[in-house]
């Protein structure tokens, strides 16, 4: 059974950072590529990154490109999220979840970990 | 505001059957691109519903179906139940844009 796990939410002051983990199990993990997104308080799904299933490319939306970085550990079969410069608009429930492609090759998503909120406030 | 519009909320009687539209364009879903449902119950992570405009994953009822027709693709609901309540994402690719994006969601409520 397909399991993600979510750690490492809290409360952030505006300019710091913060570290995501998604922790999967019940699946061969270096088979998916892995995304996170999230969800501003009352309202809709945002896309945040995407990292293929070897690690090789990452993308990410406009809104976090050269503040976040996606990343994946097999070892520990686990997905980050590393936050920086951490912006009062970045708060919202960060999902990690898990990658499947459709007939035309574009991604969808499977499975989902709990959520974490994140809370950017001085 | 997204490519794909969604109305804010629609509601229904237990029992009855409803349906929620995705209405976007030929930049995505009347191109041809697949369009997923997936529902969100309050206080918990999405889940997938709908893939590939119509087939379920396994586990989740007969009573939702989906379909896709032109620019737009509707997610319906039979049988309705308190348990549906909650709100309901599309998602499909847009060309334009050149990524995958999110309807802004539906609220579900159950009379």
């Amino acid at each position: 059974q397909v399991h993600l796990v979510q750690s490492g939410g809290g409360v952030v002051q505006p300019g710091k950072s913060l570290r995501l983990s998604c922790a999967a199990s019940g699946f061969t993990f270096d088979s998916y590529s892995m995304h996170w997104v999230r969800q501003a308080p009352g309202k809709g799904l945002e896309w945040v990154a995407l990292i293929w299933h070897d690690g090789s490319i990452m993308y990410y939306a406009d809104s976090v490109r050269g503040r976040f970085t996606i990343s994946r550990d097999f070892s520990k079969n686990t997905l980050y999220l590393q936050m920086n410069s951490l912006r009062a608009e970045d708060t919202a429930i960060y999902y990690c979840a898990r990658e499947l492609r459709d007939s035309s090759g574009f991604y969808y998503f499977d499975h989902w970990g709990q959520g974490i909120l994140v809370t950017v406030s001085s | 505001q997204s490519v794909l519009t969604q109305p804010p909320s629609v509601s229904g009687a237990p029992g009855q059957r409803v349906t929620i539209s995705c209405t976007g364009s030929s930049a995505n879903i009347g191109a041809g691109y697949d369009v997923h449902w997936y529902q969100q119950l309050p206080g918990t992570a999405p889940k997938l519903l709908i893939y590939s405009n119509n087939k379920r994953p396994s586990g989740v009822p007969e009573r939702f179906s989906g379909s896709k027709s032109g620019t737009s693709a509707s997610l319906a609901i039979t049988g309705l139940q308190a348990e549906d309540e909650g709100d309901y994402y599309c998602q499909s690719y847009d060309s334009t844009l050149s990524a995958s994006v999110f309807g802004g969601g539906t609220q579900l409520t159950v009379l």
